[in-house]
């Protein structure tokens, strides 16, 4: 089973600053890598698939990076809307692991 | 409407048994294989089984295996899962969620998720 691990656990920060959140794996999973966003009380929500392809209806503002074992996932100016925990999941492997998520609160 | 809706959740003592159910709407049910993903109470997410568009091919995680059972009605637009031999540990929020693919195997992540029904084991 592929381990996800995400950093920093939490991340504070203004709104309109840029907030760069990191996904790592144990072993690479190409570009099989999702990132859900989860706001408090809700389901998640697709936000980017494929490594760097936004899901239907996400914001510009919202992109991601990277392959093999190293992501990232980029907010480029924070909306009040956006504080929320980000997880990333990868599906290159079963079973489809998710990480323990990054909490993106308000600084 | 697209949308998943979950019910069945509830309180339940360890060792019975409890069946959920997931309502899809507004979109075509049978062209897209089917997940369950639970999240225990201030945790992170855990995938649990999935099931193909033709329920030919199904999966589930480790922790389960042996005592879930998936399974779907496309004439219904629903999707279950039979949970039997209940353990603490299975406490969580139950959501059913759509896969991305529409080829019907999946390509095990996913883009619709309905809102969750809360399965809570204890005696």
């Amino acid at each position: 089973e592929k381990v996800m691990t995400q950093s920093p656990a939490t991340l504070s920060v203004s709104p309109g600053e840029r907030a760069t959140l990191s996904c790592r794996a144990s072993q690479s999973v190409s570009s099989k890598l999702a990132w859900y966003q989860q706001k408090h009380g809700q389901a998640p929500r697709l936000l980017i698939y494929g490594a760097s392809t936004r899901a239907t209806g996400i914001p510009a503002r919202f992109s991601g990076s990277g392959s093999g074992t190293e992501f990232t996932l980029t907010i480029s100016s924070l909306q009040s809307e956006d504080f929320a925990v980000y997880y990333c999941q990868q599906y290159n492997n079963w079973p489809p692991t998710f990480g323990p998520g990054t909490k993106v609160d308000i600084k | 409407e697209v949308q998943l809706v979950e019910s069945g959740g509830g309180l339940v003592q360890p060792g019975r048994s409890l069946r959920l159910s997931c309502a899809a709407s507004g979109f075509t049910f049978d062209d897209y294989a089917m997940h369950w993903v639970r999240q225990a109470p201030g945790k992170g997410l855990e995938w649990v089984s999935r099931i193909s568009w033709h329920s030919g091919s199904i999966d589930y995680a480790d922790s389960v295996k042996g005592r879930f059972t998936i399974s779907r009605d496309n004439a219904k637009n629903s999707l279950y899962l039979q949970m039997n031999s209940l353990r603490a540990e299975d406490t969580a929020l139950y959501y059913c969620a759509k896969d991305h693919d529409s080829s019907g195997q999946g390509l095990w992540y996913f883009d619709l998720w309905g809102r969750g029904t809360l399965v809570t084991v204890s005696s």
